[in-house]
């Protein structure tokens, strides 16, 4: 299985100041069709993960632009231009290249 | 509105069985998959497996396809996730799943459902 490594574990951030998480894996996530599938989620304590940026860089629906994804092959960064109290939380990546699908460990972010 | 609604909380004995259900509302069901994936208390996000809406056709992670079963009930709306030789490992809460990304000109979206818990207690 594909290996998909975050970091940092924790964030503490302070409002209104950005954050940017990482997001490493052991094999390139370029897939065969030239794409390459890997999403982040944010999970609110007690609630169902939700996806925020899928195939690296596309904005899901609804999501604020202070969401911004980027990378390319093994290595992809997730990053908010100003972090919100409603963005606390976990966020995970997650690869849909190689089967089968794989996450993160997660990264909890939290007020500083 | 679109939904996936899960049935409720299972507390099941070692070597027992469970069965967890997901309706669909708001969307054409067959015309995609739902996902499976789970996750257990500290632990992260890990997908099990993955069944066509349409003609019931599945993926599963190797971790689990020894022990699961997927499938749908399209009259319904409904998926359907069977876990065999439950462990006190596989207590979690068990999520539904489905997504697009938008390649074949529809709008990309991720919808899950809100979880079942399952507790695998002697």
């Amino acid at each position: 299985d594909v290996l998909m490594t975050q970091s940092p574990l924790s964030l503490p951030v302070t409002l209104g100041q950005p954050a940017s998480i990482s997001c490493r894996s052991n094999e390139s996530l370029v897939h065969h069709d030239g794409r390459t599938y890997l999403n982040w989620f944010h999970q609110r304590p007690g609630q169902s993960p939700r996806r925020l940026i899928y195939k690296v860089s596309n904005r899901d629906s609804g999501i604020p632009d202070r969401f911004s994804g980027s990378g390319s092959g093994t290595d992809f960064t997730l990053k908010i231009s100003g972090v919100e109290a409603e963005d606390l939380g976990i966020y995970y990546c997650m690869q849909g290249t190689h089967w089968p699908t794989t996450f993160g460990q997660g990264t909890k972010v939290e007020i500083k | 509105q679109v939904h996936l609604v899960q049935s409720g909380t299972e507390v099941k004995k070692p070597g027992a069985s469970v069965k967890i259900s997901c309706k669909a509302s708001g969307y054409t069901f067959p015309n995609y998959g739902i996902h499976w994936v789970r996750q257990a208390p500290g632990q992260r996000l890990e997908w099990m497996g993955w069944i066509n809406g349409g003609d019931g056709g599945t993926k599963y992670s190797p971790k689990f396809h020894d022990r699961i079963t997927l499938t749908t009930d399209t009259s319904a709306s409904t998926a359907y996730m069977e876990l065999n030789g439950l462990r006190s490992e596989d207590t979690a809460l068990y999520y539904c799943q489905t997504y697009d990304y938008g390649d074949s000109g529809g709008r990309a979206f991720d919808l899950w459902g809100r979880g079942t818990m399952v507790t695998v207690s002697s």
